[in-house]
């Protein structure tokens, strides 16, 4: 029973395409999250919304666009896609103020843009 | 705005011997959360310790322990008996407990385990 799910989990695709990455978390965590993490294994954060508001936008441009249907659901949406758009995009979730701190990720998706 | 630096891009250790991974970090914040991750070649990430800022003790699980130094913005992660299945990425990571609830991470440290 995933946690966090996120598909798919690896996406090939042409430069200038339009591409989705689905996320659910099945915890009933209020707080979800967007992270890239390039070739040099750093993890930066993208996004964060907390129930279904969006919190943190990290100077990504506006090709990405975050969609949150409902709190248990963060899709990310790429236009335009460009060849360093290439990396390992992780969604992770967790619970806001105390309740419970650490954040819970999904396996990644690992896209290459060529 | 808070940084967490890990100074050791590479780490090695032999099997059954005790390593010591090295994190900074700066915040003008009293009360947060630290945590250690583990990243392995799966890519999955998952959760090795976790400190509570306002906790002075230390926190430990099984062969994991930190070495939690509030006032010197020091938080180091002691792998005593290391195994194979240790050998993986090690990311330090910091929580602001304020609105803008992020999590940021620390570039990481990759541990090789030598048999």
């Amino acid at each position: 029973d995933t946690a966090v799910s996120q598909t798919p989990k690896y996406l090939v695709t042409q430069m200038g395409n339009d591409k989705s990455i689905k996320c659910e978390q099945n915890l009933g965590h209020d707080t979800m999250y967007w992270y890239k993490q390039d070739s040099k294994k750093f993890l930066k954060i993208m996004f964060s919304y907390n129930n279904k508001e969006l919190i943190i936008n990290e100077t990504v441009p506006n090709r990405f666009s975050p969609k949150s249907p409902d709190k248990a659901h963060l899709n990310l949406h790429i236009n335009s896609l460009e060849l360093g758009d290439s990396a390992v995009y992780f969604c992770a979730s967790s619970q806001s103020f105390r309740a419970s701190a650490e954040a819970f990720f999904g396996q990644g998706t690992r896209l290459t843009v060529v | 705005a808070q940084t967490v630096t890990q100074s050791q891009p590479e780490m090695s250790v032999q099997e059954a011997e005790t390593v010591t991974l090295s994190c900074t970090y700066d915040t003008s914040e009293s009360d947060y959360y630290l945590f250690w991750y583990k990243q392995p070649p799966s890519r999955q990430m998952i959760l090795v310790i976790r400190q509570e800022a306002y906790k002075q003790q230390n926190a430990t699980e099984n062969r994991f322990s930190v070495n939690f130094q509030k006032a010197a913005k020091s938080f180091s992660l002691k792998i005593s008996d290391s195994q194979l299945g240790d050998a993986a990425m090690y990311f330090c990571a910091y929580r602001s407990l304020n609105r803008d609830d992020k999590i940021i991470f620390g570039k990481g440290t990759r541990l090789h385990i030598l048999p």
